[in-house]
């Protein structure tokens, strides 16, 4: 079956960086776009940034651009999303999602267990 | 940039009842790019429905989705206890957003 594992979350202080990975199994990632949503702690959820399938386009919510980078090691079935000069506001935990298709904007078929990034002093 | 909105912040209900929840978009969403999770606490959304009406593989026919343009209705017909939860819709016309979801509580 279909999952999605993050890890790679942690304490970080303001400004420092952190490296999340999502690991996939039970389907062929390769052909499948990938996403990060976001949930701030008693919050609703917010898209972060979508890949597709093959790395080819990139795309980032107004907040995190410049900022954070999603990629994708489709030879190890990995998701990644490296963030960097982190604020407070981004406290959060972060779920890996997979999209129905290769490319475009679609909703989210399968979503991880999350993982918690928390930046404070 | 498509702002959704979701009514009402809560709705308090008891089991057995029929619960109506409404998402409205700033404006309108071509193709239906709309979907309905489910999240329970200290867990991942679950896909409940896309593409405004279809129900996700594994979806209780007790869940239905309607609408087009701007205004979309997520319908349970008789909740059981497992459907006491909070509720988001998503759009993926343009880029993706989320509303800010619609807790369902039992009264």
């Amino acid at each position: 079956q279909v999952q999605l594992v993050e890890s790679g979350g942690g304490v970080v202080q303001p400004g420092r960086s952190l490296r999340l990975s999502c690991a996939a199994s039970g389907f062929t990632f390769s052909s499948y776009g990938m996403h990060w949503v976001r949930q701030a702690p008693g919050k609703g959820l917010e898209w972060v940034a979508v890949i597709w399938h093959d790395g080819s386009n990139k795309y980032y919510v107004d907040s995190v651009k410049g900022r954070f980078t999603i990629s994708r090691d489709n030879s190890k079935s990995t998701l990644y999303l490296q963030m960097n000069s982190l604020r407070a506001e981004d406290t959060a935990v972060y779920f890996c999602a997979r999209s129905p298709y290769s490319i475009g904007w679609h909703y989210f078929i399968s979503w991880g267990q999350g993982a918690l990034v928390t930046v404070s002093s | 940039e498509i702002v959704l909105t979701q009514s009402p912040g809560t709705l308090s209900l008891s089991p057995g009842e029929r619960a109506t929840l409404s998402c409205r978009a700033s404006q309108s969403i071509s193709s239906s790019s709309l979907a309905w999770y489910q999240q329970k606490p200290g867990q991942a959304p679950r896909l409940l429905i896309y593409g405004a009406s279809s129900r996700a593989t594994g979806i209780p026919d007790r869940f239905s989705g309607s609408g087009s343009g701007t205004d979309f209705t997520l319908t349970i017909s008789r909740l059981e206890p497992e459907d006491f939860a909070v509720y988001y819709c998503q759009q993926y016309d343009k880029s993706s957003a989320f509303g800010p979801g619609t807790k369902v509580d039992i009264k």
